[in-house]
């Protein structure tokens, strides 16, 4: 399995663009590169998914350089409620057990 | 849809003792997951189930801890006896199979063990 390495914490005020970086230098041909977040008291929540280049939906844009060893989530414009750890995984292919780091615990000040 | 369904979702108990959570995943989602978080960590993977088999259970400490997916469906993840180091949250997460899979997870049971 690609090991993830991603900041511990990150502050951020209301209304700023966040951006958190998770290098995966040994990420395999075959892996993809998904987000979760995951609020006190609930279990995680899958942001996104992708596989190289961007990816944007609703809530965050995933970007991934051509060698794939690293990955940017954004959160544009975050507010209060965006405060919450976010994970970054790598694998998820076929029946690749979903494994969770340390997560980077972002903190939205007013 | 409904979500991922666990229960109970507090649980507290003496050392020693015997416990037991119950997981009822989404209608469909072959793929299913058995998590421990211990607070202030990320989730830590204790078993995967696909379909009624085992897909991986390399961190499931298998002499106090066992889990079962009957048919396929609901599935049981049983701690006897239960250390004090096992206090932690009990999360259950099931997905489709597949490379774009993404797993939905329970609102879990917190574990006290006293």
């Amino acid at each position: 399995l690609a090991k993830t390495t991603q900041p511990i914490s990150m502050d951020s005020y209301e209304g700023q663009e966040v951006n958190i970086t998770c290098s995966h230098n040994n990420i395999a041909t075959n892996d993809y590169i998904t987000w979760y977040q995951q609020f006190p008291s609930q279990g995680p929540r899958f942001i996104i998914q992708g596989y190289k280049t961007k990816v944007t939906n609703e809530v965050a844009s995933l970007f991934i350089p051509a060698d794939r060893k690293s990955s940017t989530l954004s959160l544009p414009r975050v507010s209060l409620s965006d405060t919450a750890v976010y994970y970054c995984l790598v694998g998820l292919s076929g029946n690749t057990p979903l494994v969770f780091g340390k997560g980077t615990r972002l903190s939205v000040i007013a | 849809e409904a979500g991922v369904a666990q229960s109970p979702r507090y649980k507290i108990i003496e050392k020693r003792q015997s416990v037991a959570f119950w997981c009822n995943p989404i209608s469909g989602h072959a793929t299913l997951y058995w998590y421990q978080q211990i607070l202030g960590q990320g989730p830590k993977l204790l078993i995967q189930f696909q379909n009624n088999g085992v897909v991986d259970d390399s961190q499931l400490p298998k002499d106090r801890f066992s889990a079962e997916r009957l048919k396929g469906v609901d599935s049981t993840l049983k701690i006897q006896p239960a250390k004090l180091e096992d206090s932690a949250v009990y999360l259950c997460a099931s997905s489709l199979v597949g490379q774009f899979a993404e797993a939905f997870f329970g609102q879990g049971t917190r574990l006290t063990v006293v």
